[in-house]
């Protein structure tokens, strides 16, 4: 069946103008998460979906950064007036939700490289 | 202080030979799970194996394995037989059901090369 995808795969941005990254998770699963990957700071948790509700947006860095999900399949994470420490890769993943003895496996999309200049 | 410590940057290993990366966790816990990721230099993350706090024996899935030390908080993952396709970075990574059981927390990885 379909993995997670990510659009765009690579974007290229002035700082300051607005970012939005797409995720479509795989069919069926209701959690779904954003994390963050750059040499300087590895893998960084940004936000958790259960549903279309956010009960964790903890890694978000700043008020800069905001995502949202509809219907329970498709989410956005926009980045507003982007800085240079932006530039990164984002990645998606989505998993079947629930805690499931501490096994509820993540997947994850290919990511989307973000470059701000 | 680090969640997920992964002391080795890189490993080398001869092709078919086995190999072990090193995890080592910290949490207070009792419920929480421990995951192995493969990322090759294409950028996908591949999940690898799973082990849950309470499992009695160590995971295994085909050529992996994980050996759980418990009361040594360790979760060390173990490649039989290192193929080609085996270099990439590995990361572990854990959930922990009391603080948003979603996220995971990662280690800063290792990256294997497989020598032929």
């Amino acid at each position: 069946g379909a993995g997670v995808s990510q659009s765009p795969s690579n974007k290229v941005t002035e700082k300051g103008k607005d970012v939005e990254l797409r995720c479509d998770p795989i069919s069926g699963h209701t959690a779904l998460y954003w994390y963050r990957q750059s040499l300087g700071q590895g893998l960084e948790f940004l936000i958790y979906f259960q549903g279309n509700s956010a009960p964790d947006k903890s890694g978000l860095p700043s008020d800069r950064f905001s995502a949202e999900r509809t219907g329970g399949s498709v989410s956005t994470l926009t980045i507003q007036r982007t800085q240079q420490e932006d530039s990164a890769v984002y990645l998606c993943a989505s998993s079947l939700g629930g805690w499931r003895g501490g096994g509820d496996t993540q997947y994850f999309g290919p990511g989307t490289r973000l470059t701000v200049l | 202080a680090q969640k997920i410590t992964q002391t080795q940057p890189g490993m080398f290993v001869q092709e078919k030979e086995a190999v072990t990366l090193d995890c080592t966790y910290d949490t207070s816990d009792p419920s929480y799970g421990l995951f192995w990721y493969k990322q090759p230099s294409s950028g996908e993350m591949i999940f690898l194996i799973y082990q849950g706090s309470y499992d009695q024996q160590n995971a295994t899935e085909g050529r992996y394995s994980l050996n759980f030390q418990k009361a040594r908080k360790s979760a060390n993952l173990v490649i039989s037989a290192s193929q080609l396709g085996d270099s990439a970075m590995y990361f572990c990574a854990m959930r922990e059901r009391g603080t948003s059981y979603g996220k995971l927390t990662f280690g800063q990885g290792t990256i294997l090369t497989v020598h032929p």
